[in-house]
């Protein structure tokens, strides 16, 4: 089975501050690969599918890049509210797997 | 919009069987996805549990296949998820969804005597 990787696994950064996080599969999965933001309590809420593709209704400064077996989700410019856990999935096939997850807060 | 709710009990005893339903609604469950359920531990990730297709196809996690069996009924549109033999490792918040577009809103479930 396909592995995901995300690194870092926590960050601090300041208000205003471009933030990117890393996500690896150990084999290819073209772009089938989703971002999801989940704060303490709350549903994972999608922000990027197909690797790229910004979901309706958020925020222009979240985007994704990546093909294959390495993407990024970057935050051009960090938000109090962006204070979070990103999860990366791949949704190529079974097992649908997400990655490990990466702490995003303030400085 | 499809919207997704979960429902079952809340406790289930040690070594008992965990029993959810999703209610899907906004959508027909025989249209052309995939149907999963996730978890989540307190305090930990993500864990993709398994899913299955209107046809009855399914495909599971590796690490829970022996102990997972998911269902559908498309009279009720819905979809159900048994996880046999259950550990207090099992204690998860527990959603469906049709990834990665929706997700219900996600039950507790706690593993107690």
């Amino acid at each position: 089975d396909i592995q995901m990787t995300q690194s870092p696994s926590s960050l601090s950064a300041s208000v205003g501050d471009r933030v990117t996080i890393a996500c690896r599969a150990s084999q290819g999965i073209s772009d089938y690969l989703a971002w999801y933001q989940q704060k303490p309590g709350k549903v994972p809420k999608l922000l990027i599918y197909a690797a790229s593709t910004l979901q309706s209704g958020v925020p222009s400064r979240f985007s994704g890049s990546g093909s294959g077996t390495d993407f990024t989700l970057t935050i051009s410019s960090l938000q109090p509210e962006d204070v979070a856990t990103y999860y990366c999935q791949k949704y190529n096939s079974a097992p649908a797997t997400f990655g490990p997850g990466t702490k995003v807060d303030i400085k | 919009q499809v919207q997704l709710q979960e429902s079952g009990p809340g406790l289930v005893k040690p070594s008992g069987t965990l029993s959810l339903t999703c209610a899907v609604s906004g959508g027909s469950i025989s249209s052309s996805y995939w149907w999963s359920w996730v978890r989540q531990p307190p305090g930990k990730g993500l864990e993709w549990i398994g899913e299955i297709y209107h046809s009855g196809s399914t495909n599971y996690n590796p690490s829970l296949k022996s102990r997972v069996t998911i269902s559908v009924d498309k009279s009720k549109n819905q979809f159900s998820l048994k996880l046999s033999s259950v550990t207090a490792a099992d204690t998860a918040v527990y959603y469906c969804a049709r990834i990665p577009y929706s997700w219900g809103q996600g039950t507790l479930v706690t593993v107690s005597s």
